[in-house]
């Protein structure tokens, strides 16, 4: 079944604990991105993939890091995670960052609560 | 700035009634969008999508109108479902690649 997959689904940290959600799709896509959803504010972009070796940054790239190894993997990294990053966290690929429509497969979604 | 948002929070419609879910963009450039729906608990899916070169776009129950006089965009839900109860987002394509801008999200909630 063709699926993008995230890990943890929930998770509760506290500040300053390092924390990593990864972020597995199976359908070859070269694209991928993390957003973040809170009330109100609908899914802003983190940080984005065109493809393998190739991120940068979205519209709240402050306090993530991403890195992108393998085609699949696009894992995201707290390495001092604080309270304002309390947040629903969803990961999304697409076949291609230019061409083709612009579908966007979503992930199920991370709760992540810092305390 | 771009911005992309949406008219009402929320919309409440009863069974068998059509939807009719608007949002409004502000880049006048922007040359695609997409309507996603989300189910509680669940990631956004897409629904359906249109190119700034068309008005309106059909797709099974759904139809997407896009005004760019009044850069007004329109989601119409015929002959809505509890099925269809979700939040449902509106996208607006950056100027570049598959970036998108997200609304806030309007909550439809269908009335047995």
């Amino acid at each position: 079944e063709a699926q993008v997959t995230q890990n943890p689904r929930y998770l509760i940290t506290v500040t300053g604990k390092k924390l990593t959600v990864t972020c597995s799709q199976n359908m070859n896509h070269e694209y991928m991105s993390w957003y973040r959803q809170d009330p109100g504010l609908g899914l802003r972009q983190i940080y984005y993939s065109m493809n393998v070796e190739v991120t940068d940054k979205g519209d709240v790239p402050e306090g993530y890091k991403v890195s992108r190894k393998e085609k699949r993997n696009f894992p995201l990294i707290l390495e001092s995670p604080s309270p304002n990053q309390t947040s629903l966290y969803f990961c999304a690929s697409s076949l291609s960052w230019t061409g083709g429509t612009g579908e966007l497969f979503f992930g199920e979604g991370s709760r992540l609560t810092v305390l | 700035g771009e911005s992309v948002g949406l008219h009402l929070p929320t919309l409440s419609v009863q069974e068998g009634d059509n939807s009719i879910i608007n949002c409004a963009y502000s880049n006048s450039a922007s040359d695609y969008f997409i309507w996603y729906k989300q189910e509680s608990g669940k990631g956004p899916q897409f629904i359906i999508d249109i190119r700034s070169n068309m008005d309106k776009r059909q797709g099974q129950r759904v139809t997407v109108l896009l005004n760019k006089t009044v850069k007004h965009l329109s989601l119409q839900i015929a002959a809505t479902q509890p099925g269809d109860s979700a939040v449902y987002f509106c996208a607006e394509r950056r100027n570049y690649g598959q970036n998108f801008v997200f609304g806030p999200g309007t909550r439809l909630s269908v009335l047995p």
